[in-house]
């Protein structure tokens, strides 16, 4: 059985600091992938980056990076300079691969603060 | 392009009675799903679909069922609404190879049960 794990239910920032959002995961696929989704107080779930589990390269997308580590089994989120549109629930998810059912974590709430 | 549309955006529903809630598709995808969002618990899969005529259960599927007679559209049926069915449900959709491509979603349907 695949499961997500995100202790951190909530973090509270002021705006400008950095924030490492932690989430480990646990499959005994070999094969699988990662998502982060964001979720902001508006309600949608907004895609952020898919890693597949043969892709140990950190990846940096403006504000945001991703660090991924296959031997420690977790797929961190690090926002830099966080802003208050930063404000959401971030969501880590895990699939198999070509398998048909994701499973969440349960979510890390980040508030930013002016 | 509309992408996934889910109907109604709210609905409060008595215990015991029954009701549908829509989503449909305008990207050809085969693939479709329906989460619900809980406190704490992230979104757990109710039902998913790998194409018009398949379905097959999710994680916690009791109290829910669907078809998919279309493409287009997944609909998710309450045959007796029970308080702990109050959520927040949304439609997951993607294209073939859940690992190759994320889920997009539709904005949810917050339901309450009482």
């Amino acid at each position: 059985a695949q499961k997500v794990t995100q202790a951190q239910t909530e973090i509270s920032v002021v705006e400008k600091e950095d924030v490492t959002l932690d989430c480990v995961y646990e499959t005994r696929d070999t094969t699988y992938y990662l998502f982060w989704y964001k979720q902001p107080p508006s309600g949608e779930l907004v895609f952020l980056i898919r890693r597949n589990s043969f892709d140990e390269q950190n990846e940096i997308s403006g504000r945001y990076s991703w660090n991924f580590q296959k031997s420690t089994s977790s797929f961190n989120f690090t926002i830099t300079a966080s802003q208050v549109v930063d404000s959401a629930v971030y969501f880590c998810a895990l699939v198999k691969a070509a398998g048909n059912k994701l499973t969440f974590g349960g979510g890390t709430r980040v508030l930013v603060k002016p | 392009n509309a992408g996934v549309t889910q109907t109604p955006k709210f609905q409060v529903l008595k215990t015991g009675q029954s009701m549908t809630l829509q989503c449909a598709q305008d990207m050809n995808h085969e693939y479709m799903s329906w989460y619900r969002q809980d406190p704490g618990m992230g979104l757990r899969l109710i039902h998913y679909s790998v194409g018009a005529g398949i379905t097959d259960q999710g994680e916690v599927p009791n109290g829910y069922n669907v078809s998919r007679s279309t493409t287009e559209d997944f609909p998710l049926r309450l045959l007796s609404a029970a308080p702990s069915q109050t959520s927040v449900y949304f439609c997951g959709v993607r294209g073939q190879g859940l690992g190759n491509s994320p889920l997009h979603f539709g904005n949810g349907t917050r339901l309450t049960v009482t």
